[in-house]
């Protein structure tokens, strides 16, 4: 079993819709990310997370410590937003930053 | 605005070649990490680095090895390349559970 498990693994979305991305992982962390990546390869962290909520423009990230549960929220979907969206988490010891992947989400969102 | 740069975006090289691939970073961080990204398997941890010199295996170090000599540098080292390394090859720079900056990709194709 992953210890980082995302789904869904593929989600097609018409423009507009709200999405909702989910991480759950099975190892105690310290930290997790949200990370985009676009055709071409580039990935950009777009949250990184310890606890609570994260708001940046369109997209909102909670994490639930507790439940080890991650979501990522698109609101207001746009075709800019289709990417690969990666969750990765930092284990407990992980001071020297190295992360666990998810597979990844494939995000397209239509006109 | 560029924090973590790779030197090529796509290179062929024929089997038994030995490829250099570099990754530079200008954020001062510690860590520095390589990874391959294939379909279906996500983001796979090759080796890292938490100083200058230093350099820990990771999950798939086998015909791989890195170099650290100064600490925005990292490279990383494809003895005698093979087709099976064909892959997407991913640099980032980690500073801690904070931030994570990763490199715009290394397309390899190996004939």
């Amino acid at each position: 079993k992953n210890e980082v498990e995302q789904s869904p693994q593929n989600l097609t979305a018409q423009e507009g819709e709200f999405i909702t991305i989910n991480c759950s992982y099975s190892v105690g962390i310290s930290a997790l990310h949200w990370l985009q990546q676009h055709p071409g390869g580039g990935i950009v962290s777009l949250f990184m997370l310890s606890s609570g909520k994260k708001k940046h423009g369109r997209l909102i990230a909670t994490i639930n410590i507790q439940e080890k549960h991650s979501s990522l929220h698109i609101t207001a979907s746009h075709p800019r937003d289709s990417a690969v969206y990666i969750c990765a988490v930092l284990g407990y010891g992980g001071s020297q930053g190295n992360l666990i992947f998810g597979k990844g989400t494939k995000l397209s969102v239509k006109p | 605005d560029v924090k973590v740069t790779q030197s090529s975006r796509y290179l062929v090289k024929r089997t038994g070649e030995k490829v250099f691939l570099e990754c530079v970073q200008d954020m001062d961080h510690e860590n520095m990490f390589w990874y391959r990204q294939d379909p279906g398997l996500g983001l796979r941890l090759i080796y890292f680095s938490y100083d200058v010199k230093m350099k820990e295996k990771g999950d798939i170090p086998e015909g791989y090895s890195v170099s650290r000599e100064k600490k925005e540098r990292f490279s990383l080292i494809l003895e005698s390349a093979s087709t099976n390394q064909t892959s997407m090859y991913l640099c980032a720079s980690i500073h801690g559970n904070t931030e994570a900056f990763f490199g715009q990709g290394t397309r390899l194709t190996v004939v």
